[in-house]
């Protein structure tokens, strides 16, 4: 198994761009759940899903788009980047009957 | 609400305990976790504890819960130079599928 994967690991973008941060599992977990990291501030959460066709959102949801079209995948769509985005983004899964979260090995994102 | 903190920085000497502390607020927390991040790297789950109990061990780690004062502490016997890292607790609601608040970590650097 490759756990939880993550593209890309760094991306520049400039003010207004769009971008999507993919992020993939192959442990067949209902759970996935994006999380963006800032120094000083722990990881937030940005949205979840419960399982395929489900989404939620989490502690900072705003200028973040998401989608659970399949088990595997959850990716993170960005409309309109802003500074304020820099940061890095962690993917995490995990099986209903398990505590254990699995984490991807982040993206590294700087908005200009 | 939910909050948890913990001190940002902790520095020991190679081969004496590490004592990392967390308080929390949300008294109806379920779980409640150490996860570690070493430096460009993704969280790895150290442990967990369940609210009903008092303390866990594995190994070099030692978890203990206060649920009257809402405080986590993980202590790590033995420390060695490869545990230099950032240390999260992190807790989990009951019913809150897959969210869980993480403190804003704290630094471990173990010293020669």
């Amino acid at each position: 198994n490759a756990g939880v994967t993550q593209t890309p690991k760094f991306q520049v973008l400039k003010t207004g761009q769009s971008m999507t941060l993919q992020c993939a599992q192959d442990m067949n977990h209902e759970y996935m759940s994006w999380y963006r990291q800032d120094p000083g501030m722990g990881l937030r959460l940005i949205h979840y899903s419960v399982g395929a066709g489900i989404t939620d959102q989490g502690e900072v949801p705003n200028g973040y788009n998401v989608s659970r079209s399949t088990t595997e995948d959850f990716p993170l769509r960005l409309l309109s980047a802003a500074p304020s985005q820099t940061s890095v983004y962690f993917c995490a899964s995990r099986t209903g009957g398990q505590e254990t979260q699995y984490f991807g090995p982040g993206t590294r994102l700087l908005v200009l | 609400g939910e909050d948890v903190e913990q001190s940002l920085f902790l520095s020991v000497r190679e081969g004496d305990s590490s004592v990392i502390n967390c308080t929390y607020t949300d008294s109806s927390s379920t779980y409640l976790y150490w996860y570690k991040q070493e430096p460009g790297a993704g969280l790895q789950l150290l442990t967990y504890i369940f609210s009903n109990m008092d303390m866990k061990q594995d190994q070099r780690l030692t978890v203990l819960l206060n649920k009257k004062d809402k405080h986590l502490s993980l202590r790590i016997a033995d420390t060695q130079t490869g545990d230099s890292a950032i240390y999260f607790c992190a807790e989990s609601i009951r019913g809150g599928g897959n969210k869980l608040t993480f403190g804003t970590g704290t630094q471990l650097k173990v010293e020669l």
